[in-house]
């Protein structure tokens, strides 16, 4: 059973701090890691996707992978209320199904 | 581009009845994924189809079933509704690998059934 963890939170930041999100997943041979961002009410949004180790950086937004400890995150710099929001960590083993395993999602709340 | 599109947007049904969803995918994207996401479960994978065959499919009883047109648009079925089966129903397209683990989702259709 392939699975997906994430602190539910919330996890409550000020604006202009740096918010890190934290997902582990199980299974060793995962290959694709995606962060979704998903506002109250509306679809998830793919913001950030990251196949190797190390940081991949776009705008405000670094994920961080670390494949021998089954981990990766997801930092954001100088917050600001809009990113508020549930923040799915996603992820696909190798072997073709291309079907991510999906975390239940950290909420985020960026405060003034 | 056009996205993913959903309808509808909202339904209420009662037990025992059945309900169909519909998606069109962005247009060029040949694999339609389907989605069940409740608070208490998060995102649950429901089946995708690729080429108007089902490829892959979640932990899902066979009340729920869809299909794809040749024009990649999707449909889902739910029979026998169940008080557990209200959720957001949410589908998601992709371009096929590698582009295919990224997924474009729907608006969503919101299911509630009394």
């Amino acid at each position: 059973q392939k699975e997906v963890e994430q602190n539910s939170g919330p996890l409550s930041v000020p604006e202009g701090a740096i918010a890190s999100l934290n997902c582990t997943y199980s299974d060793r041979v995962s290959q694709s890691f995606f962060w979704y961002r998903q506002y109250s009410g509306k679809s998830p949004e793919l913001i950030m996707s990251i196949y190797s180790n190390g940081d991949k950086e776009d705008g405000r937004f670094t994920a961080q992978l670390n494949k021998a400890s089954q981990y990766v995150s997801l930092l954001i710099r100088d917050s600001q209320p809009s990113d508020s929001a549930t923040y799915l960590c996603a992820v696909t083993a190798s072997g073709g199904s291309y079907i991510p395993t999906f975390g239940r999602g950290t909420s985020l709340i960026v405060h003034p | 581009k056009a996205g993913v599109t959903q309808t509808p947007r909202y339904l209420i049904k009662t037990r025992g009845q059945q309900v169909t969803l519909s998606c069109s995918p962005i247009s060029g994207h040949r694999s339609v994924s389907w989605y069940q996401q409740t608070p208490g479960q998060g995102l649950q994978f429901l089946f995708e189809y690729f080429s108007e065959t089902q490829r892959n499919k979640g932990n899902f009883p066979g009340r729920f079933s869809g299909r794809q047109f040749s024009n990649s648009r999707s449909e889902m079925n739910v029979s026998t509704l169940e008080l557990g089966d209200s959720a957001l129903y949410l589908c998601a397209s992709s371009g096929g690998p590698p582009a295919g683990e990224k997924l474009f989702f729907g608006s969503g259709t919101q299911l509630s059934v009394l």
